[in-house]
Order: structure tokens, then sequence, then C-alpha cells
């Protein structure tokens, strides 16, 4: 199995609702990821984990909380979004020393 | 911090052409540099990598030199096809496993 596996695709909020953001992969590596693209931008890095720990946070505001219950799983909790926030937030993995991350399909945030 | 430079910003190429994307960076500790193909609407993809023991790497239509002192590294398409239409990352990783990517390049080939 290759693939880094996102629910859902596509997501519609308002400001004040909370939900969550899903990413399993089972290709037994230990660094997880999660970006946000905006539309003709790059990726921009928000938070790293390695070996299930929180080891990078960009400065993102408190209004996204990442979760890692388990080394395949990789969640995003999102409360009281802006509409700037909405973007493509795509979760990726890599196997910590290598290097190569592998991205998954992406959810599709719109905040109305 | 790692920060990556792009550069063309947009490529216009006639089919079977070649297309070359350059990138350079800051961190001299940075070992691995990935290049990704992103489809609209779709998730980046990686499509070769080079590691820093070695000076150029190909993959049939793809190839990519990487030169540690000068600090860049480029990505040649040759014998470009319409499905090569696409914007590309070129990215390299800062400690704790940071990757930074370049700005991208839009590549438009044209039939």
């Amino acid at each position: 199995d290759t693939e880094v596996t996102q629910t859902p695709k596509h997501l519609v909020m308002g400001m004040t609702n909370k939900k969550s953001l899903k990413c399993e992969q089972h290709m037994g590596h230990r660094a997880m990821y999660w970006y946000k693209q905006k539309a003709k931008k790059p990726p921009e890095l928000m938070f790293v984990y390695s070996y299930e720990k929180l080891s990078i946070n960009e400065s993102v505001p408190s209004r996204f909380s990442p979760e890692c219950p388990n080394s395949s799983l990789l969640n995003l909790h999102l409360h009281a979004l802006q509409p700037e926030d909405s973007a493509l937030y795509l979760c990726a993995s890599s196997l910590l020393r290598e290097g190569t991350a592998f991205f998954g399909q992406g959810t599709r945030l719109t905040v109305v | 911090g790692e920060n990556v430079e792009q550069h063309p910003s947009t490529l216009s190429v006639q089919e079977g052409d070649s297309a070359v994307i350059k990138c350079t960076y800051s961190d001299s500790a940075s070992n691995y540099f990935p290049w990704y193909k992103q489809e609209l609407g779709k998730r980046p993809q990686l499509i070769i990598d080079i590691r820093s023991n070695v000076g150029e790497k190909k993959d049939q239509r793809i190839a990519v030199t990487l030169n540690k002192t000068a600090k860049h590294f480029s990505l040649h398409i040759t014998e470009t096809q319409p499905e090569d239409s696409a914007v590309y990352f070129c990215a390299a990783p800062a400690a704790g496993n940071k990757l930074t990517f370049g700005g991208g390049t839009r590549v438009l080939v044209k039939p």
C-alpha cells in the first residue's frame, strides 16, 4: 500500500462549526505532515509529527489543532475558522531519514 | 531555515522540445532534493529525486542534476508531451523533516 488517504475530499463549513480532517497511511512511515495550499501557491507546512509526537508547529493559529492517535493516523481539528482559511489541506507522510514525502489527495475546504 | 528559489515561474514549450526548471537552496546541510508534479485539482506527486552523493539521475524523459557547491539543482524534461503540462515544484529539506518548496513552475506544452 503506497497510498495516503484523506477524508473528506471536500468540506464546506461555517465559521462557528467544528470539523475534523482525517489522514491515514499504511506505509510504516513515522513522519506525518499537514500542509495548506492556496491556489497557484506551493504547499505551506503547518505541522510535523515524528513518532506520533508534534515536532514542528509553524506558528499555526490555535483554531487548527492537530492530533496523531497512532502511527497510521493523523487528524486536523478545525474550529472557528475564517473565510481566508479556505484552501486545499494536504496530508503527507515520509520515512524519517529518507524524506520522500507522499501526499494524500487533499481536502478542499471552504469556510463560509 | 531553508529557502528555495525556483525559476522560471511559467514555461511554455512546443511539443517535442525540452523544458528546464532551476532551483537554488540555502541550507548546505540539505541532502535530498525531490521534484513534484501537480496537475490541476490533484495532489503533488513525486516524479524524481536526487541525493547529495550523486550529480545526476535519469528516469526515462526526466533527469535531475545537482551542484552542491553552487547549491542548485535542475529538472530536465526531454521530448515534452501535452501530458507534461502541470505545475512542477522543487523542494529541499531542513532540519526536523521540514520540506520547503520552491514557488512552482507552470509548464504548458503546446501541441
